[in-house]
């Protein structure tokens, strides 16, 4: 059974600060992970989508890694911004017709 | 081009009452999902449909929820009787297939269940 960890839980970083959010996942054998940023009362807003065969996407001053081999993803936040305030989740698919198993999300803050 | 929608936003009702949430997906989006979120935790696949068929439902409670998506777009989700366990928050999913290409899923805004 695929298990998703993201640590830390709660992230709290100073404006301008370059920060590293961490995901693991139990099962290597993957075909997608995606990131996620969740807004509090909010729904889900799709990041970046890795494909099992890539290591790495960018998209702006988000960056987000893939290691299959250590089942490991990280996703870079350069520049933070108050604005980027919310959790963000990582999800892994199994397979074309399979679910997404979600982490349980780092909170981060970004303060003034 | 218009996200997923969902309605209501918020529903509070006894335990034991009935409710139902709605969802219509990105237009052209072939696969549909539900989700539910309890309040700390990552979301979890309830059930998803493939046009207007069933792919997963395995973690879907059968004895008191039930999903339908007759015609292939929108979808409805119905809890009866709800427990106090079903407080969370039903995120409804599309995406365009389940070839490599399509598998990005985006999310509606979510329904938020308080049974008291």
């Amino acid at each position: 059974k695929q298990e998703v960890t993201q640590i830390p839980a709660a992230l709290s970083v100073p404006e301008g600060e370059n920060l590293v959010l961490n995901c693991s996942f139990t099962d290597s054998a993957i075909y997608n992970l995606q990131w996620f940023r969740q807004d509090p009362g909010k729904g889900l807003t799709s990041l970046l989508l890795i494909q099992s065969s890539q290591r790495e996407q960018t998209s702006g001053r988000l960056n987000a890694s893939l290691d299959k081999s250590s089942g490991r993803s990280t996703l870079y936040i350069a520049a933070s911004q108050p604005g980027d305030s919310a959790t963000y989740l990582c999800a892994v698919k199994a397979g074309t017709a399979s679910k997404l198993t979600f982490g349980t999300g780092t909170r981060l803050q970004v303060t003034l | 081009e218009a996200g997923v929608a969902q309605s209501p936003r918020y529903k509070i009702i006894e335990k034991r009452q009935s409710v139902a949430f709605w969802c219509n997906p990105i237009s052209g989006h072939a696969t549909l999902y539900w989700y539910q979120q309890i309040l700390g935790q990552g979301p979890k696949l309830l059930i998803q449909f493939q046009n207007n068929g069933v792919v997963d439902d395995s973690q879907l409670p059968k004895d008191r929820f039930s999903a339908e998506r007759l015609k292939g777009v929108d979808s409805t989700l119905k809890i009866q009787p709800a427990k106090l366990e079903d407080s969370a928050v039903y995120l409804c999913a599309s995406s365009l297939g389940q070839g490599r290409s399509y598998n990005e899923q985006f999310f509606g805004p979510g329904t938020r269940l308080t049974v008291l």
